[in-house]
């Protein structure tokens, strides 16, 4: 079975804080993507990479996936309050059979 | 392009009961997938659906079923109710697995 580990579980900052979330895994996954869900909806997708190395940027948020492919972080420049929610990374395994879902990281950003 | 459908949004029943949850994809995804998401568990895989077949399937009880239909609408069964099936049951639709999953808003399942 192949586990997600995020980190941290819980983030409360203020407006205009930079912050970062991580995603470790022991094993690889040739994909993962990185969804954001909001209180009584579903996960909505926000990137997915695939290449090792691979740096995505999304207006603030910035994604990386890990050389080895089993870990990746999702930086947020000057947060708003518009970025709270559920951010939850996911891997695809290489068989590209099974997405795995990390536990999440619930972030509250503060006007 | 309509999003993912669910209903109902909220359900209650009680221990021993049996539910049905409904789910109609975007037009034309033939995936179709069902999460468990509990605050302890977090998002859980059930199983996968494609052209009427059972794809892939997580680890859970045989209380757990699904099917899918030949229009891709994909319904969930879950017999014989515990209180700790009491969670919030997303389906998710691709075009043809899991490169890009598009969420429905969820079936919030209470058993008392």
């Amino acid at each position: 079975t192949q586990l997600l580990e995020q980190s941290p579980q819980f983030l409360s900052i203020q407006e205009g804080e930079n912050l970062t979330v991580y995603c470790n895994s022991s094993s690889v996954f040739s994909s993962l993507q990185w969804y954001r869900q909001e209180p009584g909806e579903g996960p909505v997708l926000l990137v997915t990479v695939v290449t090792g190395g691979e740096v995505k940027k999304l207006k603030r948020l910035t994604f990386q996936f890990g050389d080895a492919r089993k870990d990746s972080s999702l930086h947020i420049t000057a947060a708003q309050p518009g970025d709270t929610g559920l951010y939850l990374c996911a891997g695809v395994d290489n068989a590209g059979n099974m997405l795995t879902f990390g536990g999440g990281t619930r972030l509250m950003v503060k006007p | 392009k309509a999003g993912v459908t669910q209903t109902p949004r909220y359900l209650i029943k009680t221990r021993g009961q049996q539910v049905t949850l409904s789910c109609s994809p975007i037009s034309g995804h033939r995936s179709v997938s069902w999460y468990q998401q509990t605050p302890g568990q977090g998002l859980q895989f059930l199983f996968e659906y494609f052209s009427e077949t059972q794809r892939n399937k997580g680890n859970f009880p045989g209380r757990f079923s699904g099917r899918q239909f030949s229009n891709s609408r994909s319904e969930m069964n879950v017999s014989t109710l515990e209180l700790g099936d009491s969670a919030l049951y997303l389906c998710a639709s691709s075009p043809g697995g899991n490169e890009k999953l598009f969420f429905g808003s969820g079936t919030q399942l209470s058993v008392l």
